[in-house]
This record gives structure tokens, sequence and C-alpha cells, in this order.
């Protein structure tokens, strides 16, 4: 069956640590991959998306995610994280036949 | 240049009621997609307008039904309201022909439902 697994419910980070947050899917043929972030009692605003060519794709932010079709992971890395940062972060993979959301991972950062 | 607008920001019915929401896509989008995201949870697709037609539809009843201007506004209207349905209801517009280039979100309506 089609999914995306966000193994990660909730991370907490110090401000200035590196982060990553993972993201795996299952899907068949590679779908179009995005990273949603959602800060509290908003909309969801696209980070970064994925569709074909260099597997490293950079986002908005500060964020960048990479391609692993062996793995069958896209996952979202910042080198140091801000405090603005916290937030709900959804992967999604789509194409336009079928959409399929993640969970959600939960970002708090550390002063 | 606005960006996805939804009216009303909140809202609270009384179960049985329906209920009307309303979507304004981003300036020249022409697809708009709802979703319902339950409090802690991710966003669940309900369904998708293009060409003032439903092109695409997840798993919600049929309760749940939709509409497309010819300006690609959209409404959402939910009949015979549930506890359950109480929600986030987030729409977003993106644009057919593109490449599938992912979706631009409104700040959403929240449902309340008592």
């Amino acid at each position: 069956a089609q999914s995306v697994t966000q193994p990660d419910i909730h991370i907490t980070v110090s401000e200035g640590a590196s982060l990553e947050l993972r993201c795996n899917y299952s899907y068949g043929a590679t779908p179009y991959l995005f990273w949603y972030v959602q800060s509290p009692g908003q909309g969801l605003q696209l980070l970064l998306k994925y569709f074909s060519g260099d597997t490293l794709v950079q986002g908005i932010k500060g964020f960048e995610a990479e391609f692993k079709r062996s793995q069958s992971s896209f996952n979202l890395r910042k080198p140091s994280v801000h405090w603005s940062d916290a937030a709900e972060y959804f992967c999604h993979a789509g194409n336009n036949r079928k959409l399929i959301w993640g969970l959600g991972t939960s970002l708090a950062v550390n002063p | 240049d606005a960006g996805v607008t939804q009216s009303p920001t909140h809202l609270i019915k009384t179960r049985g009621q329906q209920v009307t929401l309303r979507c304004s896509p981003k300036s020249g989008h022409d697809t708009v997609s709802w979703y319902q995201q339950a409090l802690g949870q991710g966003p669940q697709f309900i369904f998708q307008y293009y060409e003032e037609e439903e092109r695409q539809r997840g798993n919600f009843p049929d309760r749940f039904s939709g509409h497309q201007f010819p300006n690609y506004s959209s409404e959402l209207n939910v009949n015979a309201l549930l506890l359950g349905d109480s929600a986030l209801y987030l729409c977003a517009s993106s644009l057919v022909g593109q490449g599938f280039e992912g979706a631009f979100f409104g700040q959403g309506t929240r449902l309340t439902v008592v």
C-alpha cells in the first residue's frame, strides 16, 4: 500500500544545532515529494519539492532535502536551527492521481 | 498578490447543521483542493476541483460536497454535521498543466461542532 512515514513524532533540538527530519515513502514509482511546515494555528507553507534531477534540493528558510531512491527516503535537513523553526513539519508525496501525507513531526527548539 | 484566502477563519456549529466554507485561490491558479486536518494529525485530502468539476476525491462521505466557480474560487459544504467533523479545513490552490508544482495553502477555517 502507498504510504508516507515520518518515524519521529516529536523532536527537540537546541538552537544552533543541526536538524534532520526523516521521511520514508512507499509509492511504486517515484512520486513528487514535498516538505511543508505548519506553524501553530496556521496553514501549510511549502518548504521545498523534488520532481527529478539533482537529488539534493534547496528550499526556503535555509532548509534542504536529499532524495535517496535506494532508501525511499526524502529527509529534511538544516545546518543550524533557529527558534522560529519550531513548528510541525509534514512530508508529502503525490502525483496527479493520489496525494499522501505523513502524520507530521513536531519540532521544539530549546534556547 | 494575495495568496490563498479562506473564510471564515473560525466557525462554531451545532450537530446536524450545515456549513459552507469558502476559498479564493492564489492569483493565476486554477485548481483548488480541500483538506481536513484534525488536531494533531496530518491533512486528509477531501477533494480537488478543476474546471468547475470534482476531479479527485478522498475517502470522505457524500455529506462533504463542493463547488468551483468560473473565477476558480471554491466552496466546501458539509451537511448533517457530526462532532467528528470538528477540524481545521485547509484550502490549497495550484496550477494544472505546469507539472505538479505543489500547492499553496490558505490559513484554514477552524470548524467546531458542538
